[in-house]
């Protein structure tokens, strides 16, 4: 059973900041948040990953509340290369972190 | 990169054959994932690795069995193939301990007539 809820799809137009929430409500406390990114026919590829507050990158950034039952992954001005999968994921403690169980991921649409 | 290399990129079989496929990391990296992915779907966890000769169960490990005899091979095996395995295998690996990123493979797309 995955641990994450994301949306199923969203649409956007270019230029337009783009957030895409993650639900993650039993995450244990070691737990980070990555978020990866796919392409069609490629294998997915690391984005961002944080534990708590803000963390911001090149790419992206991604709002984690104190809570830490949700994240937000922020996409600042999309471009059309931006239209892919967007996963997140967290950790396994009940198995050494090993079983790494994908949610279903967002369909990220960039329209012109 | 990683340094991840799956093998075969495509392949084509027939209902009932063995299929081996292989992933090769060049790092020495602890944890090994097989994971397949449908039209439609996510990324489903098959079995995964944590060192030399330990493996464990996913999702959808049914039909499925994998080998890792050294550090550096990881290989999943689908005993007599069906035509409900047909898609795509990626391979990841994880570049740390607990709570590192997974970095992923190309990907094998399997046929299975």
């Amino acid at each position: 059973l995955a641990k994450t809820t994301q949306p199923i799809s969203m649409d956007s137009y270019e230029g337009q900041e783009v957030n895409i929430t993650c639900s993650h409500n039993n995450i244990a406390t070691n737990d980070y948040i990555t978020w990866y990114q796919q392409f069609p026919s490629q294998g997915p590829r690391f984005i961002i990953q944080g534990y708590k507050t803000k963390v911001t990158n090149e790419v992206a950034s991604l709002f984690i509340p104190a809570d830490r039952k949700s994240s937000t992954l922020s996409l600042p001005r999309v471009s059309l290369s931006d239209t892919a999968v967007y996963y997140c994921l967290v950790g396994d403690k009940d198995n050494q972190g090993g079983k790494l169980i994908f949610g279903q991921g967002t369909e990220l649409s960039v329209k012109p | 990169d990683a340094g991840i290399t799956q093998s075969p990129r495509h392949k084509v079989t027939e209902t009932g054959t063995p299929v081996t496929l292989r992933c090769h990391q060049t790092e020495n990296h602890r944890y090994m994932y097989w994971y397949r992915q449908d039209p439609g779907h996510g990324l489903r966890l098959i079995h995964y690795s944590y060192g030399v000769k330990d493996t464990d169960k996913g999702e959808v490990s049914d039909g499925y069995s994998v080998s890792r005899s050294k550090t550096e091979d990881f290989l999943l095996t689908l005993e007599s193939a069906t035509s409900s395995q047909t898609s795509v295998y990626f391979c990841a690996i994880r570049t740390g301990e607990y709570n590192s990123p997974l970095h992923f493979g190309n990907g094998t797309r399997l046929t299975v007539t």
